[in-house]
């Protein structure tokens, strides 16, 4: 069974720091890219970052390039979120989610086929 | 960036109706649609991608049509354990980029 577990959430004053874990189980972890997703209150769901499987390509939406960083452990079947410069507008529910069937993708977008069931970053002074 | 729109924003229904929700790309897309279900405090679920294929584990009432532009999630009669929000994803093209989300509401 397929698992993702977030963790490292929490409240950060604007212009700090936090780093979001995500562990992985249930699937070969180094074959497929993960993601960060987030979620807003209230709102809807935005990609963040994708890292792939093993070949160091990272995608980043344009509101986090600079600011946030994805990397991962193949050997520890993590991945992390790395962020920094932290603003009001990063408070948000963070997902982990895996991506979906190779053969179903379209370059560096796909669907996700499992989620995890996030963790709260606050960004308040 | 593709944007998607869902329609409707939010709906109410009884368990057994039929209910359809429609996502629309602002570009061809292809059949590079997925549909998500979220339930309050929960991390999404996968329902379907490629436009129709159903994920495994997904119960058969629900269903995906459309190609281009213009996508159909249908639940053929709705259970208890269906009401929650339902967002499209579009992953033709980067950024992947999600609807709004659609409310479906006892």
């Amino acid at each position: 069974e397929v698992q993702l577990l977030e963790s490292g959430g929490g409240l950060v004053q604007p212009g700090g720091s936090l780093r979001l874990s995500c562990a992985a189980s249930g699937f070969t972890f180094r074959h497929f890219a993960m993601s960060w997703v987030r979620q807003a209150p209230g709102k809807g769901l935005e990609w963040v970052a994708t890292i792939s499987g093993s070949d160091g390509r990272i995608y980043y939406t344009d509101s986090v390039k600079g600011r946030f960083t994805i990397f991962r452990d193949n050997s520890e079947d993590t991945v992390y979120l790395q962020m920094s410069s932290l603003r009001a507008e990063d408070t948000a529910v963070y997902f982990c989610a895996k991506r979906g069937d190779p053969n179903h993708c379209s370059g560096p977008t796909c669907y996700f086929d499992y989620w995890g069931q996030g963790t709260l970053l606050t960004v308040s002074s | 960036d593709i944007q998607m729109t869902q329609s409707p924003s939010s709906l109410s229904a009884s368990v057994g109706d039929r209910v359809t929700i429609t996502c629309r790309a602002s570009q061809d897309i292809n059949n590079y649609l997925a549909w998500v279900q979220q339930k309050p405090g929960k991390g999404p679920k996968s329902l379907i991608y490629a436009a129709s294929t159903l994920q495994s584990g997904v119960p058969s009432r629900f269903s995906g049509s459309g190609s281009g532009t213009d996508f159909t999630l249908t639940i053929s009669s709705l259970q208890p354990e269906d009401f929650a929000t339902y967002y499209c994803q579009q992953y033709h093209s980067h950024p992947q980029t999600f609807g709004r989300g659609t409310k479906v509401e006892i």
